[in-house]
């Protein structure tokens, strides 16, 4: 069982929509993470979290520690954000985990 | 500063065989991370290593090892490849709670 649940898996949607991506996590966390990773592998670390909200450029970020979620949303979305976007939970109530993973959201944007 | 290094980048080896891959962490960061991905099973923690020692390690068999030294520099190993080996093996340095990816290395066993 994945105690970090990620929706929706795919999204599709056209440039210039507003995307909201979810993540849900079953115990406290000391930190949320969102990363990024593009075809080819690499992964860019977006936003670590642990209360609130966080903006860079066109990505926001926000957390509800007494909810247990978090959300990513993208701004006026270009083809070039289209991607892998994988939140990580990080905290005591993973055990020896360092990091535990959702499953990923595939985000393709249309021109 | 220089991002996390990772080498190689691509390694083919052969069931049995044994591989040993590289991370050089960010210069000044202390902590290095290894992770496993599949697309069957996604990301996975394999350990963390902080000056030297193994602070926390993943649920995977005693095939996967690591160390780190005394410049950060961490290796992981693999003995005994098995197909299902076949992954990205991705390291991370970090400060505190924050994570910088490497670019990874991606294996495949055949």
């Amino acid at each position: 069982k994945n105690e970090v649940e990620q929706s929706p898996q795919n999204l599709t949607a056209q440039e210039g929509e507003f995307i909201t991506i979810n993540c849900s996590y079953s115990v406290g966390i000391s930190a949320l993470h969102w990363l990024q990773q593009h075809p080819g592998g690499g992964i860019v670390s977006l936003f670590m979290l642990s209360s609130g909200k966080k903006k860079h450029g066109r990505l926001i970020a926000t957390i509800n520690i007494q909810e247990k979620h978090s959300s990513l949303h993208i701004t006026a979305s270009h083809p070039r954000d289209s991607a892998v976007y994988i939140c990580a939970a990080e905290g005591p109530g993973f055990g020896n985990e360092k990091l535990t993973f959702g499953t990923g959201t595939r985000l393709t944007i249309i021109p | 500063k220089a991002g996390v290094t990772q080498t190689p980048r691509y390694l083919i080896k052969t069931r049995g065989q044994q591989v040993t891959l590289s991370c050089s962490p960010i210069s000044g960061h202390r902590s290095v991370s290894w992770y496993q991905q599949t697309p069957g099973q996604g990301l996975q923690f394999l350990f963390e290593y902080f000056s030297e020692t193994q602070r926390n390690k993943g649920n995977f068999p005693g095939r996967f090892s690591g160390r780190q030294f005394s410049n950060s520099r961490s290796e992981m190993n693999v003995s005994t490849l098995e197909l299902g080996d076949s992954a990205l093996y991705l390291c991370a340095s970090g400060q505190g709670l924050e994570q910088y990816f490497g670019p990874g290395t991606r294996l495949t066993v055949t």
